[in-house]
């Protein structure tokens, strides 16, 4: 079963442009979650989508959104990027739904540098 | 509000010993889970083991066990006959079986293992 797979894998941006990063889970995951990850801050929650809907939301300004497609594929946005939104953005899926509590597999990274 | 607490920032290990990475936890949950994950310095973020807070027996993954004391709220990761691929970031991380809140994550612990 392939894993967890994220593009583009690096990105260089200028500040005040906006970037989109995808996110495909693994076949059959309904849940797509997204993090940001710095040396500062460690791992930080972005937003949790389940079947098209966002489920969970962090701590981050509005500048930062997400979507879900049916097929469960993610995209998160960034407008108006600053300095410290450099980053490595991890994406996660899980099957999302049932009882139990199921762990969360992560994609392989976008690694995004604003200058 | 949860909380999860990684005491040791770095360890330095020789090959072949057995090393334990400190977890502690604060939850009022009743139902929660609890993970481990492994971050080389490719970024990705590996799966290791979960331990759920009703199992009476602590989960064990092949060189990977979770020493689990609900009463003390630690869930600590042994790594048996440790190896130079153990040379990782590793993360402990918690979420509720509700789903209410999100997943979250220690601040982490490098891990070094010598030769």
């Amino acid at each position: 079963k392939a894993g967890v797979t994220q593009t583009p894998r690096y990105l260089i941006k200028t500040r005040g442009q906006q970037v989109t990063l995808s996110c495909s889970p693994i076949s059959g995951h309904r849940s797509v979650s997204w993090y940001q990850q710095t040396p500062g801050q460690g791992l930080q929650f972005l937003f949790e989508y389940f079947s098209e809907t966002q489920r969970n939301k962090g701590n981050f300004p509005g500048r930062f959104s997400g979507r879900q497609f049916s097929n469960s594929r993610s995209e998160m946005n960034v407008s108006t990027l600053e300095l410290g939104d450099s980053a490595l953005y991890l994406c996660a899926s899980d099957t999302g739904g049932g009882l139990g509590i199921h762990e969360q597999y992560f994609g392989p990274g976008t690694r995004l540098t604003v200058t | 509000a949860q909380k999860i607490t990684q005491t040791q920032p770095g360890m330095f290990v020789q090959e072949k010993e057995a090393v334990t990475l400190d977890c502690t936890y604060d939850t009022s949950d009743q139902s929660y889970g609890l993970f481990w994950y492994k971050q080389p310095s490719s970024g990705e973020m590996i799966f290791l083991i979960y331990q759920g807070s009703y199992d009476e027996q602590n989960a064990t993954e092949g060189r990977y066990s979770l020493n689990f004391q609900k009463a003390r709220k630690s869930a600590n990761l042994v790594i048996s006959a440790s190896q130079l691929g153990d040379s990782a970031m590793y993360f402990c991380a918690m979420r509720d079986e509700n789903r209410d809140d999100k997943i979250i994550f220690g601040k982490g612990t490098r891990l070094h293992i010598l030769p």
